[in-house]
């Protein structure tokens, strides 16, 4: 079985400051890990992805992850953040095979000016 | 850019009616699914659906749910009698493939609120 755990389910960061969402994984097997974003009124559109390559991963809007196995995490990140970066944010896990995905509780991202 | 259009986007019952959520997924996609998410809780699979069959369900999608491709467009989620604790965001998702999560849209949602 698998399961995510997301710390902190609100973010409050001013703008131009770091980005850190934090994911905890569990998988019986080697996971595939994924971020999603969710903007207002919009449905959820993939971040990035770890599917066993390379441990840091890139994903759009500057946004990136480090898949870290002894940690079982796969925390989020962005150097500076910007208005348009408040959005609810979630980390899912898979195994190898398949698109069923389970996801952690979210994480809503405010930015202050 | 091709999207997963769902409606409507909020659905109010009274406890013990059907309903039925209604999916557009994106048109040469193959591989169709819902997933739920209760307020203030995580997102949670559904059901999978390909070849005109269910092909995974959970836990969760019990004989009160059905999932139906009723032509060649629509993705239909019916609960037959709904109970308060069905209240949720749902959303649907498509994908012309199995595992291939770049490909895999979701829609933005429909909101139920059981009475």
């Amino acid at each position: 079985a698998q399961s995510v755990t997301q710390l902190g389910s609100h973010v409050s960061v001013s703008e131009g400051a770091l980005v850190l969402l934090r994911c905890n994984y569990s998988s019986s097997v080697p996971p595939y890990l994924f971020w999603y974003v969710q903007y207002p009124n919009q449905g959820l559109q993939l971040l990035l992805k770890y599917t066993s390559a390379a441990t840091l991963v890139k994903g759009i809007n500057g946004f990136e992850a480090e898949f870290k196995k002894s940690e079982t995490s796969f925390h989020l990140t962005k150097p500076s953040a910007h208005m348009s970066d408040a959005a609810e944010y979630f980390c899912a896990v898979t195994k190898a095979a398949g698109n069923k995905l389970t996801f952690g509780g979210g994480t809503r991202v405010l930015v202050k000016p | 850019e091709p999207e997963v259009t769902q409606t409507p986007s909020h659905q109010v019952t009274q406890m013990g009616q059907e309903v039925i959520l209604r999916c557009v997924p994106i048109s040469n996609h193959l591989y169709f699914y819902w997933y739920r998410q209760i307020l203030g809780q995580k997102v949670e699979f559904l059901v999978s659906f390909y070849n005109n069959e269910i092909s995974e369900k959970s836990e969760i999608f019990d004989d009160q749910f059905s999932v139906e491709r009723p032509d060649g467009s629509n993705f239909t989620l019916k609960i037959r009698s709904t109970k308060l604790e069905d209240s949720a965001m749902y959303f649907c998702a498509s994908s012309p493939e199995d595992s291939a999560y770049e490909k895999l849209f979701f829609g933005s949602g429909t909101q139920l609120s059981v009475l």
